[in-house]
C-alpha cells in the first residue's frame, strides 16, 4: 500500500532563517506531488505541484520554492522566512488520472518568530 | 478559473440529528468533486468523490453527498450525526477538462456535534 511521510511535524524558526520541509511517498511510482498551505480561515492554498522529476509548477509567487530531486521526494524550501510564512503545510500525492483523489501527509505546523 | 465555496464557517447539530455541510463549485467544464475531513493538526482524510454516474455518492463513516449539476452543488450529508463526527470538512474540485491541474479546496466548514 501507498504511504506518505512528511516531516517535521512541528517547527519553530526565527525570521530570516532558511526552511526545508521534506515529503516522501512509498508504494507508488511517478506520483503527482503537491504542497499546500493552510491558514486559519483561509482554507488550503496550493503552493506547488509536480507531475515529474524537476517538473514543478508554482501557483503563488512568494519566497518559497519547491524541488523534486527524486521521483517520490518533494521538498519545500525558503532561503529567508517571513512572519507571514507561518502556517500548516501539507504535502499530498495523487495518481495521474484526474478523477483520483489526493492523499495527504500529516502536515507540518510552522511558526516563524 | 476553478473555485469552491463553503458558505458556512460552522455547522452545529445535535447527536442523532441529520447533518448537511454545503459546497458549491465553479469550473469551466465538468467537475470531479471531493470531500475530505480534517481533525486538529492532522492531514486531510478522503471521504468520498463524484466522478460520473449516480448523483448520490456514498463514502466513509456513513457520509454521502449529492451532486447537483444545475445548482453546481455537492452537499455532504449524514442521516444521524455522531459526536465523533466533529471536525473540519473540506470540499474540493478539479475541472476534468484541464489536465495537469491540482485539486482546489474550499475554506472548510467546522462541524460541531453536541451530545
Amino acid at each position: 500500500s501507498q504511504t506518505i511521510h512528511q516531516w517535521p511535524a512541528t517547527l519553530v524558526q526565527p525570521v530570516g532563517s532558511p526552511l526545508s520541509l521534506e515529503c516522501t511517498v512509498e508504494g507508488t511510482s511517478n506520483p503527482n506531488l503537491y504542497w499546500y498551505r493552510q491558514a486559519a480561515g483561509r482554507g488550503l492554498q496550493l503552493l506547488f505541484y509536480s507531475i515529474g522529476i524537476d517538473q514543478i509548477s508554482s501557483e503563488v509567487p512568494q519566497n518559497l520554492s519547491a524541488s523534486r530531486p527524486q521521483d517520490r521526494q518533494f521538498i519545500l524550501s525558503s532561503k529567508k522566512l517571513l512572519l507571514s510564512d507561518s502556517g500548516f503545510y501539507l504535502c499530498a500525492w495523487g495518481q495521474g488520472a484526474w478523477g483520483t483523489e489526493a492523499f495527504f501527509g500529516q502536515g507540518t505546523r510552522l511558526t516563524v518568530v | 478559473a476553478q473555485s469552491v465555496a463553503q458558505p458556512e464557517d460552522q455547522v452545529n447539530v445535535a447527536e442523532g440529528n441529520p447533518l448537511t455541510v454545503k459546497c458549491t463549485y465553479s469550473v469551466s467544464g465538468n467537475p470531479y468533486l471531493f470531500w475530505y475531513v480534517q481533525y486538529p493538526n492532522r492531514g486531510l482524510q478522503f471521504l468520498l468523490k463524484y466522478i460520473t454516474g449516480d448523483n448520490l455518492v456514498k463514502g466513509s463513516y456513513g457520509f454521502e453527498a449529492e451532486f447537483n449539476k444545475s445548482q453546481t452543488s455537492f452537499h455532504l450529508k449524514k442521516p444521524s450525526a455522531l459526536v465523533s463526527d466533529s471536525a473540519l470538512y473540506v470540499c474540493a474540485v478539479r475541472d476534468r477538462g484541464q489536465a495537469g491541474t491540482a485539486l482546489i479546496f474550499g475554506k472548510g466548514t467546522t462541524l460541531s456535534v453536541s451530545s
